[in-house]
């Protein structure tokens, strides 16, 4: 069965320091990807996808992800962080394409000391 | 600009109660999905339609109920409301024919007392 990990559940970064989120998923086929943010009290909004081509993928509000096939992961990347970018953030893969049913990780809550 | 909107942003309501959460959107997209969202458990799904008065039992659907009548409308309907179900309830919506990206509402959060 397709399943999406996120190991880490809290990380705390200073502002202007990078940002690396990480994301592993389980699928047999090419898998479809996402990222997702969501601010204290909204819905989610998508940050950035991938279907095929090009594995590094620039996504919204400065942040990028890179598909890698070897290891199964795909994570988000952002070179200086902002005060303005702590939420929680989601990574997705599609677990059926009939249907568009996403399968979430359980998320990674992001910190930013001043 | 695409929008999903759901009905309420605060609901409060007692245990016991017959609820319903409105969720419409404007994309005419074919796939709505209604999701619960807890601390530390990620968003699980409950329901999703794949069409007019098509539904597919998510993985928590125990509690729950559905109801599309019309493409652009996904009602999630909790018949008997327990404390349990206090929560956050996310409606999504997305078509098949452009990458799956799931479009979602603001959030229902709700509080059975």
């Amino acid at each position: 069965a397709q399943s999406v990990t996120q190991p880490d559940i809290h990380i705390t970064v200073s502002e202007g320091a990078s940002l690396e989120l990480r994301c592993n998923y389980s699928y047999g086929a090419t898998p479809y990807l996402f990222w997702y943010v969501q601010s204290p009290g909204q819905g989610l909004q998508l940050l950035l996808k991938y279907f095929s081509g090009d594995t590094l993928v620039q996504g919204i509000k400065g942040f990028e992800a890179e598909f890698k096939r070897s290891q199964s992961s795909f994570n988000l990347r952002k070179p200086s962080v902002h005060w303005s970018d702590a939420a929680e953030y989601f990574c997705a893969v599609v677990g059926s394409s009939n249907t568009g049913k996403l399968i979430f990780g359980q998320g990674t809550t992001l910190q930013v000391k001043p | 600009d695409v929008k999903v909107t759901q009905s309420s942003r605060y609901l409060v309501k007692r245990t016991g109660e017959k609820v319903f959460l409105e969720c419409v959107q404007d994309m005419d997209h074919e796939n709505m999905f209604w999701y619960r969202q807890d601390p530390g458990l990620g968003l699980r799904l409950i329901y999703f339609s794949y069409d007019v008065k098509m539904k597919e039992k998510g993985d928590i659907p125990e509690g729950y109920s559905v109801s599309r009548e019309k493409k652009e409308r996904f009602s999630l309907i909790l018949e008997s409301a327990s404390t349990n179900q206090t929560s956050m309830y996310l409606c999504a919506s997305s078509t098949t024919w452009d990458s799956y990206e799931q479009y979602f509402g603001p959030g229902t959060r709700l509080t059975v007392t």
